[in-house]
């Protein structure tokens, strides 16, 4: 059964750069058949598309947040990484990581629990 | 991008069917038929409940079905149980080579 976990630091300084990592078990990143995507769900609302990429490092990125976001695959350590640069509260959120099949189909399954991520000095 | 279009809650009684809508436009759910739903349950992660707009995944259970007509895509759950108690959330594809959330559903059983 494919799961997925993310990891990384609970609390980030205003301006400073995110960093999570997404950790694959049960199977592998290396498919061919799927993209590895980010999403966010700041408290209280709704959810946002962050970006996603395959085992190749093909990646696409949500047009409102490119310019500050990178994300990179491991395929060694079946792992696939999240950065986002510059940030402030608005960027607080629950950081999900989940599979989905390659655009334009749109759906995400499964999903990692969820990682809280506070911005604040 | 803007969030697709949900109403913020729909309540029904056990045994009742309810429907959520997810409105967008032309150039994300009415352009492609690549919208899926989620459940969310307090504290928990988005579980898949249909995708491709009408299809089920294995393990869903067929109370839940999706639809669409123009820019707005349905979820319906027939026969409401205390379990469906969540929140919804619908996605679409976009024509700008991305993904929109809809702005989520509280789901209340009476």
């Amino acid at each position: 059964q494919l799961q997925l976990q993310e990891s990384g630091p609970g609390l980030v300084k205003p301006s400073e750069t995110l960093s999570l990592t997404c950790t694959v078990s049960g199977g592998s990143i290396s498919s061919s058949s799927y993209y590895w995507g980010w999403i966010r769900q700041p408290p209280e609302k709704g959810l946002e598309w962050i970006g996603s990429i395959n085992y190749s490092g093909s990646t696409y990125y949500n047009p409102s947040l490119k310019s500050r976001v990178t994300i990179s695959v491991d395929t060694s350590k079946n792992q696939f990484s999240l950065k986002l640069r510059s940030v402030t509260a608005a960027d607080t959120a629950v950081y999900h990581c989940a599979r989905h099949v390659p655009i334009p189909a749109a759906y995400f399954d499964p999903w990692g629990q969820g990682t809280l991520v506070t911005v604040s000095s | 991008q803007s969030a697709l279009t949900q109403p913020v809650s729909v309540s029904g009684s056990p045994g009742q069917s309810i429907t959520i809508s997810c409105t967008g436009t032309s150039s994300d759910v009415g352009g492609y038929n690549y919208v899926s739903w989620y459940q969310q349950h307090p504290g928990k992660a988005p579980k898949l409940m249909i995708y491709d707009v009408t299809k089920r995944p294995s393990g869903v259970s067929n109370r839940f079905s999706g639809s669409k007509s123009g820019n707005t895509a349905s979820l319906t759950i027939s026969g409401l149980q205390a379990e469906d108690e969540a929140d919804y959330y619908c996605t679409s594809y976009t024509n700008k080579i991305s993904y929109v959330f809809g702005s989520g559903t509280k789901v209340t059983v009476l």
